[in-house]
């Protein structure tokens, strides 16, 4: 089974300017979430989508958003891009089954730099 | 709130020596842990996951991990380190369970894991 694709792996972007990431998950898998990763701050959750609809947010600004098409690919948006947006965003996928949280599989990220 | 902490941010071993990464979580409610790996310019990739069926956990490459909850831990252990361990080590807890779907992961700063020949 394919794993979790991000496309493009790399973006270099100007301040003000904006940008769209691309997901797609485990085929099967429903949830799609995004996480930021920085030197400084770690690992931190953006957004999970579920059937189409954001079912849980982090605490970003309302510059970062996402949705979620029928086919459970996901694409997230940053728009007036800054400095600080500059990271790795990584996608991950999992089943959504009754029993509880499940492991989230992760693509391998898109790096995104902001001059 | 569900938090993680990863004691020592660096971590260094000799090939053939015990690895012993640590982590301590923080959670109002059973919790559901996990360990991530991730090498340079790659995502993460699941190691292991504890979910209350068992207290000892055997993941992959030869990692296990022992949930203790008197001591609020999770410590991540491999008897014997390979060059190829060398990569950073996230422990993760999920956020509460809402009706039985998929919460979101709480990840600890991570542990980079040097082994030397």
């Amino acid at each position: 089974k394919a794993g979790v694709t991000q496309t493009p792996r790399y973006l270099i972007k100007t301040r003000g300017q904006q940008v769209t990431l691309s997901c797609s998950p485990i085929s099967g898998h429903r949830s799609v979430s995004w996480y930021q990763q920085t030197p400084g701050q770690g690992l931190q959750f953006l957004f999970e989508y579920f059937s189409e609809t954001q079912r849980n947010k982090g605490n970003f600004p309302g510059r970062f958003s996402g949705r979620q098409f029928s086919n459970s690919r996901s694409e997230m948006n940053v728009s007036t891009l800054e400095l600080g947006d500059s990271a790795l965003y990584l996608c991950a996928s999992s089943l959504v089954i009754a029993g509880g949280p499940h492991e989230q599989y992760f693509g391998p990220g898109t790096r995104l730099t902001v001059t | 709130a569900q938090s993680v902490t990863q004691l020592g941010s660096h971590v260094s071993v000799s090939e053939g020596a015990l690895v012993l990464l640590r982590c301590n979580y923080s959670s109002s409610v059973p919790p559901y842990l996990f360990w991530y790996v991730q090498y340079p310019n790659q995502g993460l990739q699941l190691l292991l996951k504890y979910t209350s069926a068992a207290t000892l956990v055997k993941g992959i490459n030869g990692f296990e991990a022992e949930f203790k909850k008197s001591e609020t831990s999770f410590h991540l252990t491999k008897p014997s380190a390979h060059m190829s361990d060398a990569a950073e080590y996230f422990c993760a807890v999920s956020d509460i369970d809402y009706g039985g779907s998929q919460g979101n992961l709480i990840f600890g700063k991570g542990t980079k894991l040097s082994v030397k020949p």
